[in-house]
């Protein structure tokens, strides 16, 4: 039962334009969204986030947003550089105890950000 | 210092053996963590430990010992692995929910990962 779920698992964008990654989830108990980018053979590097409790937080040129009625997020890349290609995950997290919660990884998407 | 190290980098084992992974973070986080990443596939949470206590044990077979020594370390001790145990091994680092509580805040719940170890069992 995947929680979280990246359906493009590539897209392809030309250098300048914007990219859009997407990420639907299905666990209502979820407070908190994040992205990831991956390497390969690397750890996850941390993007951005938003809490439940917003729709938007910006960052430089990554710009998330969450649809919490949909829900639905996504993550906004203005304008797309080659550097940004790599794996990109989406990530959401729930409490499980009372210090501690867990992250769940949607599937990822590649991004390739063509000259 | 916003990094968590792994090592080794690189492990190759067979099914007999015992070996160790270790991870270190030195930026006072409380909660510590080990994925399993196999290829083409998201990090999926093996273990979480709040204040060097295990908190989550996510049905992990007992091959895997997870280990908090102290709040900067975290071991993984490995014995009688199966091949089908290779993959990327990450560990990551945040800070704990009591400290965020304390710091009146959410938004800078984001867990900070290594590079991973690269575990092939022949």
């Amino acid at each position: 039962d995947q929680q979280v779920k990246q359906n493009s698992p590539s897209l392809s964008v030309q250098e300048g334009r914007i990219s859009i990654l997407n990420c639907d989830y299905t666990n209502s108990m979820f407070d908190y969204f994040l992205w990831y980018k991956k390497y390969p053979a690397e750890g996850p590097t941390f993007l951005i986030s938003i809490s439940s409790i917003k729709d938007k937080n910006e960052d430089g040129r990554f710009t998330v947003f969450l649809n919490k009625s949909a829900k639905h997020l996504s993550l906004h890349i203005v304008p797309s550089q080659p550097g940004d290609s790599a794996v990109y995950f989406c990530a959401a997290q729930e409490v499980v105890t009372g210090t501690a919660s867990k992250l769940t990884f949607g599937t990822g998407t590649r991004l390739q950000v063509t000259l | 210092d916003t990094e968590v190290t792994q090592t080794p980098k690189h492990l190759v084992m067979g099914m007999t053996n015992k070996k160790s992974l270790k991870c270190e973070q030195h930026m006072g986080h409380r909660a510590m963590y080990w994925y399993k990443q196999k290829a083409k596939k998201p990090p999926e949470l093996m273990f979480v430990y709040s204040y060097e206590k295990l908190s989550i044990n996510e049905s992990v077979p007992s091959r895997f010992s997870p280990e908090c020594p102290n709040s900067s370390l975290l071991n993984l001790h490995l014995h009688a692995l199966q091949p089908e145990d290779s993959a990327l091994y990450l560990c990551a680092s945040s800070l704990s929910k009591i400290s965020l509580r304390l710091a009146g805040g959410v938004d800078y719940n984001e867990q900070f990962f290594g590079p991973g170890t690269r575990l092939t069992v022949l």
